[in-house]
């Protein structure tokens, strides 16, 4: 079965680059979700789109961009990078009433 | 503030041991309940769901949960653990006044000796 995918799986950046970040949801899902995992810490929700349109913001820093595209893909623009913004970045995709489902992540580390 | 709470934030069992991660939140109103599983070096995986219905679910691997709304508990729970079952667990909340976004609880690392 088709899952969410993330790309890229790995990143390394150094500090004040900048970072896009892609996922491409399940096929016929409707909504995404993006989240941040610290090093030994819990998801962090980001913010989140429905058809297109953002849905729900959350700790999301200004530096932070992202939208959802035509395919229902999104990206995460990340500006100015900190040393505090190398985490684990989850998207999930979701359809209605459905559970989420994750994809691998991409694993940011930022020298 | 309102929140998801894991008791534990590490539980070491022995193989055949019974498990039970406790997790509490404190939304009011309809929410929707999951645990999650996250092994070594891997995405977060569900376990099992909670909409509607009977409070005594069932998820992969042989785990269930329990709501129980009186408590603003979902507990999950395993007879007898597996070295295979040691893993991060996640409990999430969907606070349906919130819209759909997850919130997560801090974790409990589960490690079983074999």
């Amino acid at each position: 079965a088709a899952g969410v995918i993330q790309s890229p799986r790995h990143l390394i950046k150094e500090k004040r680059e900048t970072a896009t970040l892609k996922c491409y949801p399940i096929p016929r899902h409707d909504t995404v979700y993006w989240y941040q995992q610290g090093p030994g810490q819990d998801p962090q929700f980001l913010i989140s789109f429905y058809e297109k349109m953002q849905s729900d913001k959350g700790s999301i820093p200004d530096r932070f961009s992202a939208q959802q595209f035509s395919d229902y893909h999104s990206e995460l623009n990340m500006s100015s990078l900190e040393l505090g913004d190398s985490a684990l970045y989850f998207c999930a995709s979701r359809l209605s009433a459905d559970g989420y489902t994750f994809g691998s992540g991409t694993r940011l580390t930022v020298v | 503030a309102q929140s998801v709470s894991q008791h534990n934030h590490h539980v070491i069992l022995s193989e055949a041991a019974s498990l039970e991660l406790g997790c509490n939140y404190s939304y009011g109103g309809t929410v929707n309940l999951f645990w999650y599983v996250q092994y070594p070096g891997q995405h977060l995986q569900l376990l099992l769901k909670y909409f509607s219905g009977d409070p005594l679910v069932k998820g992969i691997k042989g785990f269930e949960a329990e709501f129980i709304k009186s408590k603003f508990s979902f507990n999950l729970r395993k007879p007898s653990v597996q070295w295979s079952d040691t893993a991060e667990y996640f409990c999430a909340v969907n606070p349906m006044e919130y819209g759909n976004k997850l919130v997560f609880g801090a974790g409990t690392i589960l490690r079983v000796k074999s």
